[in-house]
């Protein structure tokens, strides 16, 4: 099992439309969660960051989290073209300083 | 400036050449991480300094890899007898390292290492 993993993708989303992006995670203890976005030939980019529980709101981003089921997601409201990216999931390892990336998703907003 | 600085930008080298690929991490981010990336493909760890604790090297591939960190700042990652396999972009980043909950990472712009 992979200690990051996500849905490679496409995902292809019409303009207007709520994107969702998955992200499962390995280990128990992690309390530090991250989604970055990475445009062709880019550096990552940090979009968002959640530690607890719950759904944290960004504009048109809402970050959610479930330790239970070791799952975060991250939503996109009202996707727009200049959102058509790489979307990569990072866990930040319990009692380290060590961040893991999953494959990333790779989403298109269609005009 | 104020980024995250690596270089060289792009690295062409033969089979069996020994490549070095240099980070300016921003400055007073006492952690460095070193992450590779093949084409179309995700963020592989290979190794982190923090503070004068010592490196996790637990993602470097093979003995062929090495990085070291000076003085705790500019850091440098060392790909001996270079194969095909390792033909991929190399990023740098840096945190502030604070806490062990929280931490973004800023990015270099990468070092694209291609060996023929």
């Amino acid at each position: 099992q992979k200690e990051v993993e996500q849905n490679s993708g496409p995902l292809s989303v019409p303009e207007g439309a709520i994107a969702s992006l998955n992200c499962t995670y390995s280990d128990r203890g992690s309390q530090s969660f991250f989604w970055y976005r990475q445009y062709s030939g880019k550096s990552p980019e940090l979009i968002m960051f959640i530690y607890s529980n719950g759904d944290k709101e960004d504009g048109r981003f809402t970050a959610q989290l479930n330790k239970a089921s070791q799952y975060v997601s991250l939503l996109i409201r009202d996707s727009q073209p200049s959102d058509s990216a790489t979307y990569l999931c990072a866990v930040k390892i319990s009692g380290t300083y060590k961040y893991i990336f999953g494959t990333g998703t790779r989403l298109k907003v269609l005009a | 400036g104020a980024g995250v600085s690596q270089s060289p930008s792009n690295k062409v080298t033969e089979k069996g050449k020994d490549v070095e690929l240099r980070c300016d991490p921003i400055s007073g981010h006492t952690a460095l991480y070193w992450y590779r990336q093949s084409l179309g493909q995700g963020l592989e760890f290979l190794i982190y300094f923090q503070g004068n604790s010592a490196p996790d090297k637990s993602g470097l591939p093979s003995d062929r890899f090495s990085a070291e960190r000076t003085g705790g700042s500019v850091s440098t990652l060392t790909i001996q007898r270079t194969q095909q396999e390792d033909s991929a972009v190399y990023l740098c980043a840096s945190s502030a390292g604070l806490a062990l909950v929280s931490g973004e990472l800023f990015f270099g712009e990468g070092s694209r290492l291609t060996v023929l």
